[in-house]
């Protein structure tokens, strides 16, 4: 079944604690995305990439990396930099050729920390 | 740098009336336009686009470059329609952006 997974659904971290968020495509597409959905902020853009090994920051991404060492997967961690880190996290991805716009959801992970 | 800016928190509207969420967008070039839909407990999902200037689930929306507006709207709304609603903008840079919106919650009261 072709789609996008992202795990843990649920997530509890302790303050100071780095977690990782996982998110895989099996949809051979090029471009992935990471966004923090907050509740009267929508989503506000963390990481992207368009390739393999390459990747830009976002509009937020202070407190948070990524890697892109495989087409399929686009790993975000969540440091202890991060000031506010309870949201839920949604990845995305794109497919090759198609309008910039047209992006394909996760289901998302929803991150609390204690 | 580009921003959308959706006013509404919260529509509400009753069955069968219209329906008209607004988006703005302040860019430099030339803009592409979408509106995504979240339904209770589903993903995030493409609704439209301005560039294929389609009408789906009877939702419709025209990007007017003069007034960087690109709302969606509805003649009639039903149930169904009650979700949260994300317009989003693109960049034609090297390095493309999907910006969104704050989005609007949409509550079609039976």
């Amino acid at each position: 079944d072709g789609g996008i997974t992202q795990s843990p659904k649920y997530l509890f971290r302790k303050e100071g604690q780095n977690v990782t968020l996982s998110c895989e495509q099996n949809l051979n597409h090029d471009a992935m995305y990471w966004y923090r959905q907050d509740p009267g902020q929508g989503l506000r853009l963390i990481y992207y990439s368009q390739i393999v090994n390459d990747f830009q920051k976002g509009d937020i991404a202070e407190g948070y990396s990524v890697s892109r060492e495989k087409k399929e997967s686009f790993p975000l961690t969540v440091t202890s930099a991060q000031k506010n880190p309870t949201a839920f996290y949604l990845c995305a991805s794109k497919p090759p050729g198609q309008a910039l716009g047209e992006l394909f959801f996760g289901e998302g992970s929803r991150l609390t920390v204690l | 740098a580009q921003r959308v800016t959706q006013p509404e928190k919260l529509l509400s509207v009753f069955k069968g009336a219209p329906v008209e969420l607004k988006c703005n967008y302040s860019y430099s070039g030339s803009p592409e336009l979408f509106w995504y839909v979240q339904y209770s407990r589903q993903r995030l999902q493409l609704l439209l686009r301005h560039i294929s200037r389609e009408s789906i689930k009877g939702f419709t929306a025209d990007l007017n470059k003069g007034e960087t507006s690109f709302h969606l709207k509805k003649p009639f709304a039903q149930e169904e329609d009650s979700a949260m609603y994300y317009c989003a903008l693109t960049d034609s840079g090297g390095y493309q952006k999907v910006t969104f919106g704050t989005g609007t919650k949409l509550q079609v009261i039976p």
